[in-house]
């Protein structure tokens, strides 16, 4: 089975500007979980999709916005960019919901806000 | 809402020794899970191990076991007969059973196995 991907790896935006990143789940996986990674703060859970709804939901503004589709690929949306949204952003995916399985983490996209 | 830290920012190891990563946490929470993640230069993140907290059994997998401490809430890591490909970032995180797949991660240890 091919792993997670994610879409694009390296990106580089200048403030202001929003931008959109793309998750692909391993196949037959319902879930999809996004977090951003930084020196500073560390990993952070944005926010899980499951079948197609936000079933979880981090400490982020309102900037920070996702979706799922119908074939459990998700995109999140970063508008307004801040310096401070430069990351690495994850991806992980999971079977389904309810009791805890195992997340499958993508490579990460970058993004560099100038 | 759940803590977890890791007290040991950096650490380093002779390879074929062992070492042991601290990790702990809090929560009022009873039913949960704990892991263990890898995450070397390349940057993608790697299950290490897992351990549920209704089992009173320590997790092992391979060369790696945890030492879980549920009532003093502590989960450390003991890698054995390290070897230079454990050289990476070690993430402590914790799983609430009924919030769905959210991790709540530790600041990570970064250790540096030496040759």
């Amino acid at each position: 089975k091919a792993g997670v991907t994610q879409t694009p790896r390296y990106l580089i935006k200048t403030r202001g500007q929003q931008v959109t990143l793309s998750c692909s789940p391993i196949s037959g996986h319902r879930s999809v979980s996004w977090y951003q990674q930084t020196p500073g703060q560390g990993l952070q859970f944005l926010f899980e999709y499951f079948s197609e709804t936000q079933r979880n939901k981090g400490n982020f503004p309102g900037r920070f916005s996702g979706r799922q589709f119908s074939n459990s690929r998700s995109e999140m949306n970063v508008s307004t960019l801040e310096l401070g949204d430069s990351a690495l952003y994850l991806c992980a995916s999971s079977p389904g919901a309810g009791l805890y399985n195992e997340q499958f983490f993508g490579p990460g996209t970058r993004l560099t806000v100038l | 809402a759940q803590t977890v830290t890791q007290s040991q920012p950096e650490m380093s190891v002779q390879e074929a020794e062992t070492v042991t990563l601290s990790c702990t946490y809090d929560t009022s929470e009873n039913n949960y899970y704990l892991f263990w993640y890898k995450q070397p230069p390349s940057r993608q993140m790697i299950l290490v191990i897992r351990q549920e907290a209704y089992k009173q059994q320590n997790a092992t997998e391979n060369r790696f076991s945890v030492n879980f401490q549920k009532a003093a809430k502590s989960f450390s890591l003991k890698i054995s007969d390290s070897q230079l490909g454990d050289t990476a970032m070690y993430f402590c995180a914790f799983i609430n059973n009924n919030a769905g797949n959210m991790l709540t991660f530790g600041g990570g240890t970064r250790l540096m196995v030496k040759p």
